[in-house]
């Protein structure tokens, strides 16, 4: 049974600061990994998309690496800003099945 | 043009009651689902259809019932409302193999009170 887990839960950095985000998965076998923003009251916001062939992708000030073989993903910022502050939600679906499990988000807190 | 839009956005009922969800997507996805979101902003997935078929249900009180009247819409039921329904309910939708991702919609926050 797949068992997606991130760390750290909550972070608070000071503006322009690059930081990495940390997700881990039990299962191997994915088909793809997608990162996804919330905001505060808000719907999902797909961040980045990684094919399980794939071993990053990247978007702006965003890079997000895939490790399967380990079941690790991370997702890196660069230059961090007030307006990055939001909960990070990585997802995966596994071959086969397509449903994506959730892991347990980290809130991040960009100070200005 | 919202790909997936949910309505309606806020729902305060009270114990008891009959509520509906709905659930629209243009994108020409074949596959939608329903997840919930809990007050520890834990997201679970509830149930996919895929083409009108029921694929996926994990365990769910049946007082929940999902309806997919075509492949563009997906709608959530839910009779005798309980304290423990208050979430916040995420339609998506994708292809079959989700080659390309979900796409959510901005969630609907239901208060049973």
């Amino acid at each position: 049974k797949q068992e997606v887990t991130q760390i750290p839960a909550a972070l608070s950095v000071p503006e322009g600061e690059n930081l990495v985000l940390n997700c881990s998965f039990t299962d191997s076998a994915i088909y793809n990994l997608q990162w996804f923003r919330q905001d505060p009251g808000k719907g999902l916001t797909s961040l980045l998309l990684i094919q399980s062939s794939q071993r990053e992708q990247t978007s702006g000030r965003l890079n997000a690496s895939l490790d399967k073989s380990s079941g690790r993903s991370t997702l890196y910022i660069a230059a961090s800003q007030p307006g990055d502050s939001a909960t990070y939600l990585c997802a995966v679906s596994n071959t086969g099945t397509y449903k994506y499990i959730f892991g347990t988000g980290t809130r991040l807190k960009v100070l200005a | 043009d919202t790909a997936v839009s949910q309505t309606p956005k806020y729902l305060v009922t009270q114990m008891g009651n009959d509520k509906s969800i709905k659930c629209e997507q243009n994108l020409g996805h074949d596959t939608m689902y329903w997840y919930k979101q809990d007050s520890k902003k834990f997201l679970k997935i509830m149930f996919s259809y895929n083409n009108k078929e029921l694929i996926i249900n994990e365990t769910v009180p049946n007082r929940f019932s999902p309806k997919s009247p075509d492949k563009a819409h997906l709608n959530l039921h839910i009779n005798s409302l309980e304290l423990g329904d208050s979430a916040v309910y995420f339609c998506a939708s994708s292809w079959t193999e989700p080659y390309y991702g979900y796409t959510f919609g901005s969630g609907t926050r239901l208060t049973v009170v």
